[in-house]
């Protein structure tokens, strides 16, 4: 099992261009999330999945982003237009099931380092 | 709302002492409790859950926490503590949305 993969590892970007994150969830697991880690926010939990389906996104900061998942095993994160406030770690994380209900757990990516100039 | 307290930013130990890191949850009912690990440069990883049952629980590299309802809290703990440990610790509650939320992490040092 090669785990959440996740892509880029590190992105350097400019202020107002659109950068664009990409998770692969571990194969049949049915929840999606993304995270994003900042120094003085910790980590906040932007979207997540249940069977491809967005079910709650109101730790989305503003319409500069957004999120999907077409299928299965791939889920996009966009910021357009990016800002330098927008400079952080994303996470990506899957699980089997809702996490406490059955004792699945979290597994997530390695991260996305994103800095916006 | 749930909620998690992790009162320590930084913890600082040396190898082979013992480690304690605290956290304090808030929820109304019987909460779901994690303890994840994340070092550098990678993603987190759990280290030990408490769903019911036996207020200790056991995890792996040797940890273990241990669920207090009156005080609200979910202490991870481990007797001797490695260099290798040093990382950033998070402790997390699900309630009933069963949708985790983290608390801010602690930073563990590991002085030789």
């Amino acid at each position: 099992d090669a785990g959440v993969i996740q892509s880029p590892r590190h992105e350097v970007t400019e202020m107002g261009q659109e950068v664009t994150l990409r998770c692969k969830p571990i194969s049949g697991h049915d929840y999606l999330f993304w995270y994003r880690q900042t120094m003085m926010r910790g980590l906040e939990l932007l979207i997540y999945f249940n069977n491809n389906v967005p079910i709650d996104d109101s730790g989305m900061p503003e319409d500069r982003f957004s999120a999907k998942m077409p299928n299965a095993s791939f889920s996009t994160l966009k910021i357009q237009p990016s800002e330098p406030r927008d400079s952080a770690v994303y996470f990506c994380a899957s699980s089997l099931g809702r996490t406490g209900g059955l004792g699945e757990k979290l597994f997530f990516g390695s991260g996305t380092q994103l800095s916006v100039l | 709302a749930q909620s998690v307290t992790q009162p320590d930013i930084h913890i600082t130990v040396s190898e082979g002492a013992s480690l304690e890191l605290r956290c304090n949850y808030s929820y109304g009912a019987t909460p779901y409790l994690f303890w994840y690990v994340q070092s550098p440069g990678q993603g987190l990883q759990l280290l030990l859950k408490y769903f019911s049952g036996d207020t200790l629980v056991q995890g792996i590299k040797g940890f273990e926490a241990e669920f207090k309802r009156s005080q609200s809290s979910f202490n991870l703990r481990k007797p001797s503590v490695h260099w290798s440990d040093a990382a950033e610790y998070f402790c997390a509650v699900t309630g009933g949305s069963y949708i985790p939320t983290f608390g801010r992490g602690t930073s563990l040092i590991v002085h030789p």
